[in-house]
């Protein structure tokens, strides 16, 4: 069984591109969640998709948008990069009968560089 | 909004020695608690978690976790470390009753010396 997978693994990017990082949730698994980590931080809540819509969302401007397909894989975008963009993206895939508490899994992440 | 406290940047301990990672939580409800490990570069692997029921919580790795409503804290500890355990640790606190956001701590830097 597959866990959680991202791509690409690295990518870099110049300041005021426009980037798409992918996710694929662990098998059974219905929602997905972005996080941003800095260098030397803890993640950052992004946004969250469940049902192909956005029902969460961190305090991230709205650059950062996202998707998510009928398979339950996701998209994050993100528009006019900013050098503060650098980050360790990292995506999050659970399974959500009730909606509260259940755990997320991690993917590897995608390391973004932007020049 | 619930926050994660992990008052230790970084800790060093001998290999073979106990460790104890502290993690501090503000929340309003019960919540659901949980301890990640991220080695360099690399994505967050679950050690353990806290939902409801007994406090004393068992890991993955020979890791365990205390859940002590009282203090706010869940500490995770290992009896006797592995040169191996050397990563970042993460404490993290989510939501009950609600979606699944998840806030994470800062991290505590593990070094493991022989």
């Amino acid at each position: 069984d597959a866990g959680v997978t991202q791509s690409p693994t690295h990518l870099i990017k110049t300041r005021g591109q426009q980037v798409t990082l992918r996710c694929s949730p662990k098998s059974g698994h219905d929602t997905v969640s972005w996080y941003q980590q800095a260098l030397g931080q803890g993640p950052q809540f992004i946004f969250q998709y469940y049902e192909e819509e956005e029902r969460q969302r961190g305090n991230f401007p709205d650059r950062f948008s996202g998707h998510q397909f009928p398979n339950y894989s996701s998209e994050l975008n993100v528009n006019a990069l900013l050098l503060g963009d650098s980050a360790l993206y990292l995506c999050a895939s659970s399974f959500s009968p009730s909606g509260g508490g259940e755990t997320q899994y991690f993917g590897p992440g995608t390391r973004l560089l932007v020049l | 909004a619930q926050s994660v406290t992990q008052p230790d940047i970084h800790i060093t301990v001998s290999e073979g020695a106990s460790l104890e990672l502290r993690c501090n939580y503000s929340y309003g409800a019960t919540p659901y608690l949980f301890w990640y490990v991220q080695s360099p570069g690399q994505g967050l692997q679950l050690l353990l978690k806290y939902f409801s029921g007994d406090t004393l919580v068992q890991g993955i790795k020979g890791f365990e976790a205390e859940f002590k409503r009282s203090q706010s804290s869940f500490n995770l500890r290992k009896p006797s470390v592995h040169w191996s355990d050397a990563a970042e640790y993460f404490c993290a606190v989510g939501v009950s009753g609600g979606y699944q956001k998840v806030t994470f701590g800062t991290g505590t830097k593990l070094q493991v010396i022989p």
